[in-house]
């Protein structure tokens, strides 16, 4: 069964550094595409940028480049989304989701992580 | 980027009767080397991360029910409920995989009149 997992509930102030996680299990986490998805309160969905695990090659949104960093490690099947210095405007539930198709970047996100809520105070 | 637009922001249907959503992309999302639309359909209820439901435009996720239906081509698309039923309360978004980045439309929120 996949299965993405993600870090705990954050609560950090303005300037603070944060690292959140996600773990892909169930299947090939190197095969498939990975991204980040934003959903501010009670608003939509925005796509951060996807990763390939194989060799991290890293397509960021444009709204979000330089305001985030993506990573992986291939050998514990997780990738990572930080940032280096909050703001009360990064509060939102941030999702992880993979691409459903094995080594294609055009591909629905299929698989959902349960999200993990990140709340910022100033 | 590509600009997805979804149509109504809300709908109130009766239990029964059909819902109907409709998703405009900017430019198409029709790739004509292989004929397929790159485009999604998602639900997400309240408290829950979204849950796909239809990709290249009108084929079902496996386990959904064959009451959601996707159809369109190029830039117009259409997600159809054939029988609203209580548990499709939900927020229902479209979204693109044709180039990157991935874009969503706003979201239509469905409801029970």
């Amino acid at each position: 069964e996949v299965q993405l997992v993600q870090s705990g509930a954050e609560v950090k102030k303005s300037g603070e550094a944060l690292k959140i996680s996600c773990k892909g299990s169930g299947y090939s986490f190197s095969s498939y595409w990975i991204g980040w998805v934003r959903q501010m309160p009670g608003k939509g969905l925005e796509c951060m940028g996807i990763m390939w695990p194989g060799d991290s090659d890293t397509r960021y949104s444009p709204s979000f480049q330089g305001q985030v960093t993506m990573s992986v490690d291939k050998s514990t099947s997780t990738a990572y989304l930080q940032w280096s210095s909050l703001q009360a405007s990064d509060t939102a539930m941030y999702y992880c989701a993979r691409l459903g198709r094995e080594g294609s970047i055009e591909s629905p996100f299929d698989y959902w992580g349960q999200g993990t809520l990140v709340t910022v105070s100033s | 980027d590509i600009v997805m637009t979804q149509s109504p922001d809300s709908l109130a249907v009766s239990l029964g009767e059909r819902a109907t959503i409709n998703c405009k992309s900017s430019q198409s999302v029709l790739y004509r080397s292989n004929n397929k639309n790159y485009l999604a359909w998602s639900q997400q209820k309240p408290g829950q991360p979204p849950k796909l439901l239809i990709y290249w435009a009108s084929t079902r996720e496996s386990g959904v029910p064959d009451r959601f239906s996707g159809s369109g081509s190029g830039t117009d698309f259409t997600l159809t409920i054939s029988s609203l039923q209580a548990e499709d309360v939900a927020v229902y978004y479209c979204h693109q995989y044709h180039s990157t980045p991935i874009t969503f439309g706003q979201g239509t929120r469905l409801e029970i009149k």
